[in-house]
């Protein structure tokens, strides 16, 4: 079972709120993802995690902050957004952070900042 | 230059039809490629995996050239359903290089 489940499916948030997005798989990957998807383009990745460190923050702002738990939970969480921080958040996982093994992603968060 | 690249499309073809996407990438250190579909306002779903001997999935065939940095994804008879837009992906070291994707619509 390829699944990867997300929470919450939509979310609204004003400037000042503080918010989190997660993220929750049962297939043993090591790597969890998140990404950020505007309309019309492909995905961005933001954060890698690999065996629960982070490995890779692409030079994300640290309005966006992540934490992963465990090896089966990725959160991120939100601080003072902007509005052009909405998009379509995606997270994925993967048995490891190698090229060979395919990305599964999760159904992704819908987040409008008003 | 991206680094990977396709045709944004849209590519509109009816029923039955085979319709080929193409895609460049342009780092050769990459090893794996990938084809990923996307409905809209949905996650991309893994359609296939891209090997050097090229892979063949019912109706879906995925070819990779090396010496000219090109892959390529075959759908054969296309259905109603495969209206969708396309990614292509490359895995450069570490992460995924996502190409911008190309727009299919299948008509009746």
């Amino acid at each position: 079972d390829t699944e990867v489940t997300q929470t919450p499916k939509h979310l609204v948030m004003g400037m000042t709120n503080k918010k989190s997005l997660k993220c929750e798989q049962h297939m043993g990957h090591r790597a969890m993802y998140w990404y950020k998807q505007k309309a019309k383009k492909p995905p961005e990745l933001m954060f890698v995690y690999s065996y629960e460190k982070l490995s890779i923050n692409e030079s994300v702002p640290s309005r966006f902050s992540p934490e992963c738990p465990n090896s089966s939970l990725l959160n991120l969480h939100l601080h003072a957004l902007q509005p052009e921080d909405s998009a379509l958040y995606l997270c994925a996982s993967s048995q490891a952070q190698d090229r060979r093994y395919e990305q599964y992603f999760g159904p992704g968060t819908r987040l409008t900042v008003t | 230059r991206k680094e990977v690249e396709q045709d944004p499309g849209p590519f509109n073809v009816p029923e039955g039809a085979t319709v080929a996407f193409n895609c460049t990438y342009s780092n050769s250190a990459s090893q794996s490629f990938f084809w990923y579909r996307q409905d809209c306002r949905k996650e991309p779903k893994l359609l296939m995996s891209v090997y050097s001997s090229g892979n063949e999935d019912g109706r879906f065939t995925a070819q990779l050239n090396r010496a000219s940095q090109y892959i390529s994804l075959l759908i054969r008879d296309s259905k109603l359903s495969d209206s969708a837009t396309y990614l292509c992906v490359a895995h450069n070291t570490d992460k995924l290089i996502f190409g911008t994707g190309t727009r299919l619509q299948v008509f009746p």
